[in-house]
C-alpha cells in the first residue's frame, strides 16, 4: 500500500532563507510526484509536476526533485518571502489499488515565513 | 480560464438532512475527481469518472455517499442522510486526459458542517 509521508509537519523560517521540504513515498511504482500548495480556506495549486522518467523540475524560485528509487523528492524554495506562506501537499500518482493514475497525498508541511 | 468552480463554498445543516454538492470541471477535461480533507485523514479519493462514466468508487465511504455526472460539464455528490462524522472540506478536481503528465486541477471547496 502506497504511503506518503511530508516532513518537517510545519516550519517557521525569517524571510529571505532558503528551504527544502521532504516527501517520501513506499512504492516506487509511480507515474508522477506532484507538489501542491493549498492557502487557507482555498483549494489546491499545482505547483510543479515530475514525472518518473524525470529528476528534477523548476519554476521560478521553486525547484522539485525526484529519487524514485529511493522513494523521495524535496521542494526547493529559494529566497522564501511572506507570500510564500501556506501548506505544501505532495502526491504521488500512479496504478494504486488497480484505480487509473490516483494520486496518494501526504500529510502536507505548514510553512509561516515571517518579515 | 475559468477554473474548477465548486458550490456551495459552504453548507452547514442538520443531521439526517441530504446535502447536495455541486462542481463545473474546467472546460474540455475528460476526468473529474471528488476529493474529501479532513484533520484526521488529509486529503482522500472518493470517486473518479472518465467522460462522465464513474471509474473507480472504492474511496466512497458507505452507501449514503452518492455521485452522478449526467454531462461533460456538471457533477454531484450527495449525502443522504447526513451525518457528523461527514463534516469535512469536500474537493472537486479534473484533468484534461488520462495522461500521467497532465496535473489535476482542484476547486476551492465546499466546507460541509453537519450539526
Amino acid at each position: 500500500k502506497q504511503e506518503v509521508t511530508q516532513i518537517p509537519a510545519a516550519l517557521s523560517v525569517p524571510e529571505g532563507e532558503n528551504l527544502v521540504l521532504n516527501c517520501s513515498f513506499t512504492d516506487s511504482a509511480i507515474y508522477n510526484l506532484q507538489w501542491f500548495r493549498q492557502d487557507p480556506g482555498k483549494g489546491l495549486t499545482s505547483l510543479l509536476l515530475i514525472q518518473s522518467s524525470q529528476r528534477e523540475q523548476t519554476s521560478g524560485r521553486l525547484n522539485a526533485s525526484l529519487d524514485k528509487s529511493s522513494g523521495r523528492s524535496t521542494l526547493y524554495i529559494a529566497a522564501s518571502q511572506p507570500g510564500d506562506s501556506a501548506t505544501y501537499l505532495c502526491a504521488v500518482g500512479g496504478m494504486f489499488s488497480g484505480g487509473y493514475n490516483k494520486l496518494i497525498f501526504g500529510a502536507g508541511t505548514r510553512l509561516a515565513v515571517h518579515p | 480560464d475559468a477554473g474548477v468552480i465548486q458550490s456551495p463554498r459552504h453548507e452547514v445543516t442538520e443531521m439526517g438532512q441530504e446535502v447536495t454538492l455541486r462542481c463545473k470541471p474546467i472546460s474540455g477535461h475528460d476526468y473529474l475527481f471528488w476529493y474529501r480533507q479532513t484533520m484526521m485523514r488529509g486529503l482522500e479519493l472518493l470517486i473518479y469518472f472518465n467522460n462522465n462514466v464513474p471509474i473507480d468508487d472504492s474511496g466512497m465511504p458507505e452507501d449514503r455517499f452518492s455521485a452522478k455526472m449526467p454531462n461533460a460539464s456538471f457533477s454531484t455528490l450527495k449525502i443522504q442522510p447526513s451525518e457528523p462524522r461527514d463534516s469535512a472540506v469536500y474537493f472537486c478536481a479534473s484533468s484534461k486526459t488520462g495522461n500521467y503528465n497532465q496535473p489535476q486541477h482542484f476547486g476551492d471547496g465546499t466546507r460541509l458542517s453537519i450539526l
